[in-house]
């Protein structure tokens, strides 16, 4: 059984539009991360949340915004969807703390028409 | 910025050779380095760790550290087809942060 869940696997989004990135985690971890990874980039860290709380915003813009509905809940909103944030969303998770691995979850594909 | 430099960008080996991947990173405070294996349409899987200068084998994979010369190199003996995949190294800086290296696609040809 899958650990980590991201829905949906693949979405189209036109320019302007709003979505939402769906992610549950069952590993019992209290940490969750959001990374993002594009053709044109490494795979890159964008936020991370310990017990609920948001630790680190490494996104340059608010129209990326977390969500923590439930303790292994963490959703991602993007408003005014652009062309530029087509990519692959992936979501982790793991026990608080710098000595333990993270755990990805199989991503979310957005392309933005 | 913590940045990481991975290379060769892409390797084919034929199977049972050893591999070697290298990652150089920037900024020695790093607390450690992570290397993750990639499949197609997958997300990453963390293989292999290291917190200290030295190495530290787990079964075919031995990693390398050497932070005097912001230095970590991956090495696979026996390779098998089944490896083909990219390989990650990510550098994991005080705030749980993991930094990623563009990686290194690995084809092993049987």
């Amino acid at each position: 059984d899958p650990k980590i869940i991201q829905k949906p696997k693949y979405l189209v989004a036109v320019t302007g539009s709003e979505k939402i990135l769906i992610c549950e985690q069952y590993l019992g971890h209290n940490a969750m991360y959001w990374y993002r990874q594009s053709a044109k980039k490494p795979l890159e860290f964008m936020f991370s949340y310990s017990y609920q709380k948001l630790m680190d915003n490494q996104t340059a813009s608010s129209r990326f915004q977390p969500q923590s509905s439930k303790k292994n809940h963490l959703d991602l909103q993007i408003t005014a969807l652009k062309p530029d944030d087509s990519a692959t969303y992936f979501c982790a998770s793991s026990h608080p703390g710098l000595d333990y691995e993270q755990y990805f979850g199989p991503g979310t594909r957005l392309t933005v028409l | 910025q913590e940045k990481v430099q991975q290379s060769p960008e892409s390797l084919i080996v034929p199977e049972g050779a050893m591999v070697s991947l290298n990652c150089s990173f920037s900024d020695s405070a790093s607390q450690s380095i992570w290397w993750y294996q990639q499949h197609p349409g997958k997300g990453p899987k963390a293989l292999i760790s290291i917190f200290s200068n030295g190495n530290k084998k787990e079964g075919r994979l031995t990693v390398y550290l050497n932070r005097a010369s912001l230095h970590v190199s991956l090495h696979i003996k026996d390779s098998q087809p089944s490896d083909s995949a990219v390989y990650l190294c990510a550098v994991r800086g005080s705030n749980a942060k993991l930094t990623f290296g563009k990686g290194t696609k690995l084809s092993v040809k049987s």
